[in-house]
C-alpha cells in the first residue's frame, strides 16, 4: 500500500512564475491537507479538502494561492506569480474517512524561488 | 493566540538512554494529540497518538503522557538509538477545528 505521494520533490521557479504541487493521497483516503514548513520551524496548516470540495482554507493566503482536489486525479496546490517568500517545503497529508484526525504525510515538495 | 509549544529546542542523549521530549499546549479545547518524527529531507512520520480521555498510551519503545491539568504532553523513548535522531513535533487538534497545530519541534541527537 503506497503512502502519500508528492511530486515534484524539488521545484525551482523564478519570481513571477507559477508553481504546481501535486499530491496523491493514500489508497482509501478521501481527505487531503496541505501544510507549509519553513526551515527549522513547525508545519503551518494551509487548506483541507475532500473530493471536489474545499472544507477549510483558513490557513491559505487569499491571493496567489489556490488548491483543488478533483474527482479524478491528485490534489493540486497552485501558487501563481511566486515570490522569494514562497520558498518553503510544502507537505501534503491524507486521512481516511473515519479517523480523520490521523494524518499521514507525504515526503514534501521543496520549492525554491530564485 | 493559542499555540503548541515545546520546552526545549534541542536534546542530546547517549545511545541506550531514555529520552523525554516535552510539549506544552494552551488550547483547552484540544482533544487529540499526535507525536510526529521528521528526519532530514523527509515528511513527518506518525509515531503515536492520544485522545484527551486518556493520560497515557504506550507503543513500541515509545510512551506518550498527557497531563490535561497543566496542558502538558510528553514523549518518552526507551533505549534511544541513533536512528531516533530527528526533529520531533507534537501536534494538537482542537475539537472544533479541521487542522492539526504543530509546535516548532525538538531536535533529538543521539550520541553513540
Amino acid at each position: 500500500n503506497a503512502g502519500v505521494m508528492q511530486n515534484p520533490r524539488h521545484l525551482v521557479r523564478r519570481r513571477g512564475q507559477e508553481a504546481r504541487l501535486r499530491c496523491s493521497p493514500m489508497k482509501g483516503h478521501s481527505h487531503v491537507y496541505w501544510y507549509r514548513q519553513l526551515p527549522e520551524e513547525g508545519l503551518k496548516f494551509m487548506v483541507y479538502l475532500q473530493k471536489e470540495n474545499i472544507i477549510d482554507e483558513s490557513g491559505m493566503p487569499k491571493e496567489r494561492f489556490s488548491a483543488e482536489f478533483p474527482k479524478e486525479g491528485p490534489s493540486i496546490l497552485r501558487i501563481q506569480q511566486v515570490v522569494r517568500g514562497d520558498s518553503a517545503a510544502y507537505f501534503c497529508a491524507s486521512s481516511p474517512p473515519v479517523r480523520q484526525e490521523t494524518q499521514y504525510f507525504g515526503p514534501g515538495t521543496r520549492l525554491l524561488v530564485l | 493566540g493559542e499555540s503548541v509549544g515545546l520546552h526545549l529546542p534541542t536534546l542530546s542523549v547517549q545511545e541506550g538512554d531514555n529520552s523525554i521530549i516535552n510539549c506544552a499546549y494552551s488550547n483547552s479545547a484540544s482533544d487529540y494529540f499526535i507525536w510526529y518524527k521528521q528526519e532530514s529531507g523527509k515528511g513527518p512520520q506518525f509515531i503515536i497518538d492520544i485522545r484527551s480521555n486518556m493520560d497515557k498510551r504506550q507503543g513500541q519503545r515509545v510512551t506518550v503522557l498527557l497531563n490535561k491539568t497543566v496542558k502538558h504532553l510528553s514523549l518518552q523513548i526507551a533505549a534511544t538509538q541513533p536512528g531516533d535522531s530527528a526533529v520531533y513535533f507534537c501536534a494538537e487538534k482542537p475539537g472544533n477545528n479541521n487542522d492539526m497545530r504543530f509546535g516548532a519541534g525538538t531536535r533529538l541527537t543521539v550520541k553513540p
